[in-house]
Protein backbone atom coordinates (compact mmCIF):
# COMPACT_ATOMS: atom_id res chain seq x y z
CA UNK A 1 0.00 0.00 0.00
CA UNK A 2 1.30 3.07 -1.28
CA UNK A 3 1.33 6.05 1.79
CA UNK A 4 2.29 9.91 1.55
CA UNK A 5 3.58 11.89 3.95
CA UNK A 6 3.74 15.77 3.69
CA UNK A 7 5.80 18.16 5.88
CA UNK A 8 7.43 21.35 6.88
CA UNK A 9 6.87 24.62 8.51
CA UNK A 10 3.28 25.63 9.21
CA UNK A 11 4.50 28.99 8.78
CA UNK A 12 6.11 30.94 6.60
CA UNK A 13 6.63 34.87 5.97
CA UNK A 14 5.68 37.09 3.09
CA UNK A 15 8.32 36.60 0.33
CA UNK A 16 9.99 33.78 2.08
CA UNK A 17 10.13 30.26 0.36
CA UNK A 18 7.60 28.03 1.16
CA UNK A 19 9.64 24.08 1.48
CA UNK A 20 8.09 21.05 1.55
CA UNK A 21 8.56 17.15 1.63
CA UNK A 22 6.64 14.48 1.04
CA UNK A 23 8.02 11.01 2.00
CA UNK A 24 6.54 7.88 0.44
CA UNK A 25 6.45 4.35 1.77
CA UNK A 26 5.00 1.65 -0.06
CA UNK A 27 6.58 2.45 -3.66
CA UNK A 28 9.40 4.38 -5.23
CA UNK A 29 9.45 7.89 -6.53
CA UNK A 30 11.53 6.86 -9.27
CA UNK A 31 8.02 4.95 -10.57
CA UNK A 32 5.09 7.14 -11.71
CA UNK A 33 4.95 10.81 -11.83
CA UNK A 34 4.27 12.72 -8.77
CA UNK A 35 2.08 15.74 -8.22
CA UNK A 36 1.93 18.41 -5.91
CA UNK A 37 -1.27 19.83 -5.59
CA UNK A 38 -3.26 23.03 -3.18
CA UNK A 39 -6.45 24.16 -1.58
CA UNK A 40 -6.73 27.31 -0.31
CA UNK A 41 -9.19 26.93 3.11
CA UNK A 42 -12.27 26.88 1.81
CA UNK A 43 -11.74 26.72 -1.93
CA UNK A 44 -11.41 24.18 -4.42
CA UNK A 45 -8.12 22.31 -5.86
CA UNK A 46 -5.33 23.61 -7.53
CA UNK A 47 -2.64 21.26 -9.67
CA UNK A 48 0.82 22.99 -9.00
CA UNK A 49 2.91 20.36 -11.02
CA UNK A 50 4.54 17.16 -11.46
CA UNK A 51 7.77 15.12 -11.31
CA UNK A 52 8.94 12.01 -12.43
CA UNK A 53 12.63 11.54 -10.83
CA UNK A 54 15.14 11.88 -13.52
CA UNK A 55 12.95 12.37 -16.26
CA UNK A 56 10.95 15.31 -16.29
CA UNK A 57 8.96 17.69 -14.88
CA UNK A 58 6.30 19.41 -15.35
CA UNK A 59 4.66 23.52 -13.52
CA UNK A 60 1.67 24.84 -13.89
CA UNK A 61 2.34 27.96 -15.66
CA UNK A 62 0.63 29.64 -13.64
CA UNK A 63 3.36 29.05 -10.46
CA UNK A 64 5.85 27.94 -13.09
CA UNK A 65 8.50 31.14 -12.15
CA UNK A 66 8.43 30.39 -8.28
CA UNK A 67 8.31 26.49 -8.33
CA UNK A 68 10.52 24.04 -8.10
CA UNK A 69 10.29 20.37 -7.81
CA UNK A 70 12.70 17.66 -6.61
CA UNK A 71 13.15 14.06 -5.55
CA UNK A 72 15.93 12.05 -3.32
CA UNK A 73 15.81 8.19 -3.86
CA UNK A 74 18.17 7.92 -1.16
CA UNK A 75 15.15 8.38 0.85
CA UNK A 76 12.55 8.25 -1.19
CA UNK A 77 11.14 11.60 -0.90
CA UNK A 78 10.06 14.54 -3.03
CA UNK A 79 10.17 18.00 -2.36
CA UNK A 80 8.69 21.03 -3.40
CA UNK A 81 10.09 24.24 -3.39
CA UNK A 82 7.61 27.69 -4.05
CA UNK A 83 8.94 30.81 -3.57
CA UNK A 84 7.98 34.62 -2.91
CA UNK A 85 5.39 33.77 -0.94
CA UNK A 86 2.11 35.88 -0.35
CA UNK A 87 -0.83 35.87 1.79
CA UNK A 88 -2.42 33.96 -1.95
CA UNK A 89 -0.37 31.39 -1.25
CA UNK A 90 -1.76 29.93 2.08
CA UNK A 91 -3.42 26.37 1.34
CA UNK A 92 -3.15 22.81 2.67
CA UNK A 93 -0.62 21.72 -0.12
CA UNK A 94 -1.04 17.86 -0.93
CA UNK A 95 1.52 15.39 -2.60
CA UNK A 96 -0.03 13.03 -4.73
CA UNK A 97 0.62 10.20 -7.16
CA UNK A 98 -0.38 10.17 -10.75
CA UNK A 99 -1.29 6.39 -11.43
CA UNK A 100 -1.68 4.07 -13.91
CA UNK A 101 -5.08 4.33 -13.98
CA UNK A 102 -6.06 7.48 -16.09
CA UNK A 103 -3.45 8.89 -14.93
CA UNK A 104 -5.71 9.73 -11.86
CA UNK A 105 -4.26 10.61 -8.56
CA UNK A 106 -5.05 7.53 -7.12
CA UNK A 107 -2.67 8.12 -3.88
CA UNK A 108 -2.73 11.70 -1.78
CA UNK A 109 -0.98 12.32 1.32
CA UNK A 110 -3.00 14.05 4.48
CA UNK A 111 -2.04 17.19 3.44
CA UNK A 112 -0.35 19.76 5.75
CA UNK A 113 -1.61 23.65 6.54
CA UNK A 114 0.67 26.11 5.53
CA UNK A 115 -0.04 29.68 6.27
CA UNK A 116 2.01 32.78 5.19
CA UNK A 117 2.02 35.61 7.52
CA UNK A 118 4.18 37.92 9.46
CA UNK B 1 -5.36 25.76 -19.93
CA UNK B 2 -8.86 23.15 -20.17
CA UNK B 3 -11.31 24.77 -18.06
CA UNK B 4 -13.89 22.37 -15.94
CA UNK B 5 -17.33 23.39 -15.07
CA UNK B 6 -19.03 21.76 -12.25
CA UNK B 7 -22.97 22.08 -11.42
CA UNK B 8 -24.58 22.44 -9.50
CA UNK B 9 -22.45 23.77 -6.74
CA UNK B 10 -24.24 22.91 -4.13
CA UNK B 11 -26.75 20.07 -3.70
CA UNK B 12 -29.41 18.92 -0.85
CA UNK B 13 -30.58 15.21 -1.33
CA UNK B 14 -31.79 13.06 1.38
CA UNK B 15 -30.67 9.28 1.94
CA UNK B 16 -31.86 7.48 -0.51
CA UNK B 17 -31.91 10.08 -2.94
CA UNK B 18 -30.34 9.30 -6.65
CA UNK B 19 -28.17 12.61 -7.40
CA UNK B 20 -25.99 13.51 -10.52
CA UNK B 21 -23.76 15.81 -10.94
CA UNK B 22 -22.38 17.26 -14.38
CA UNK B 23 -18.38 18.51 -15.28
CA UNK B 24 -18.41 19.99 -18.39
CA UNK B 25 -14.81 20.41 -20.14
CA UNK B 26 -13.60 23.83 -22.11
CA UNK B 27 -12.80 21.63 -25.23
CA UNK B 28 -12.92 18.22 -25.73
CA UNK B 29 -11.08 15.31 -23.54
CA UNK B 30 -11.80 12.48 -24.50
CA UNK B 31 -12.53 9.93 -21.49
CA UNK B 32 -9.79 11.59 -19.41
CA UNK B 33 -11.46 12.30 -16.48
CA UNK B 34 -11.71 11.39 -12.76
CA UNK B 35 -14.20 11.91 -9.86
CA UNK B 36 -12.70 12.80 -6.53
CA UNK B 37 -14.62 12.76 -2.95
CA UNK B 38 -13.60 14.82 -0.41
CA UNK B 39 -15.17 15.28 3.03
CA UNK B 40 -13.92 18.10 5.71
CA UNK B 41 -10.39 18.23 6.75
CA UNK B 42 -9.38 14.82 4.84
CA UNK B 43 -7.54 14.42 1.05
CA UNK B 44 -9.32 13.85 -1.83
CA UNK B 45 -10.30 10.23 -2.78
CA UNK B 46 -10.42 9.14 -6.17
CA UNK B 47 -13.81 7.59 -6.88
CA UNK B 48 -13.58 7.25 -10.98
CA UNK B 49 -11.04 7.43 -13.73
CA UNK B 50 -11.42 7.17 -17.12
CA UNK B 51 -14.67 8.97 -17.08
CA UNK B 52 -16.53 6.00 -16.21
CA UNK B 53 -14.58 3.21 -14.19
CA UNK B 54 -14.74 2.39 -10.92
CA UNK B 55 -11.89 2.98 -8.60
CA UNK B 56 -11.24 -0.65 -6.60
CA UNK B 57 -12.76 -0.42 -3.42
CA UNK B 58 -15.30 2.16 -4.29
CA UNK B 59 -18.84 1.07 -3.96
CA UNK B 60 -21.35 -0.03 -6.96
CA UNK B 61 -23.89 2.94 -6.66
CA UNK B 62 -21.20 5.18 -8.22
CA UNK B 63 -21.31 5.27 -11.78
CA UNK B 64 -20.55 7.67 -14.11
CA UNK B 65 -20.23 8.56 -17.68
CA UNK B 66 -19.33 10.47 -20.97
CA UNK B 67 -16.84 11.86 -22.74
CA UNK B 68 -15.67 14.40 -25.24
CA UNK B 69 -16.59 17.39 -23.04
CA UNK B 70 -19.86 16.38 -21.02
CA UNK B 71 -19.79 13.78 -18.26
CA UNK B 72 -21.76 13.19 -15.42
CA UNK B 73 -20.93 11.48 -11.87
CA UNK B 74 -24.42 9.40 -10.47
CA UNK B 75 -25.30 8.42 -6.75
CA UNK B 76 -27.63 6.06 -7.63
CA UNK B 77 -28.96 5.58 -3.59
CA UNK B 78 -27.21 8.09 -1.38
CA UNK B 79 -25.66 6.97 1.77
CA UNK B 80 -24.96 8.78 4.97
CA UNK B 81 -21.24 8.79 4.18
CA UNK B 82 -21.97 9.86 0.40
CA UNK B 83 -22.41 13.68 1.94
CA UNK B 84 -19.18 15.16 1.06
CA UNK B 85 -17.71 17.70 -1.66
CA UNK B 86 -16.85 15.77 -5.23
CA UNK B 87 -14.58 17.43 -8.09
CA UNK B 88 -13.82 16.33 -11.40
CA UNK B 89 -10.33 16.81 -12.76
CA UNK B 90 -9.19 16.61 -16.23
CA UNK B 91 -5.83 14.72 -17.46
CA UNK B 92 -5.82 15.26 -20.90
CA UNK B 93 -2.83 17.59 -20.71
CA UNK B 94 -0.86 19.84 -18.28
CA UNK B 95 -1.82 22.03 -16.35
CA UNK B 96 -4.31 19.28 -15.30
CA UNK B 97 -7.13 21.33 -13.81
CA UNK B 98 -10.30 20.67 -11.49
CA UNK B 99 -14.15 21.78 -11.18
CA UNK B 100 -14.76 24.14 -8.54
CA UNK B 101 -16.59 20.99 -7.14
CA UNK B 102 -20.18 20.04 -6.25
CA UNK B 103 -20.87 20.72 -2.29
CA UNK B 104 -23.51 17.24 -1.40
CA UNK B 105 -25.40 17.84 1.56
CA UNK B 106 -27.80 16.37 3.49
CA UNK B 107 -31.42 17.57 3.46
Amino acid sequence: QVQLQESGPGLVKPSETLSLTCTVSGGSIRSYYWSWIRQPPGKGLEWIGEIKYSESSNYSPSLKSRVTMSGDTSKNELSLKLSSVTAADTAVYYCARNGPTGYSFDYWGQGTLVTVSS
Amino acid sequence: DIQMTQSPSSLSASVGDRVTITCRASQSINSHLNWYQQKPGKAPKLLIYSASSLQSGGPSRFSASGSGTDFTLTISSLQPEDFATYYCQQSYGTPFTFGQGTKLEIK
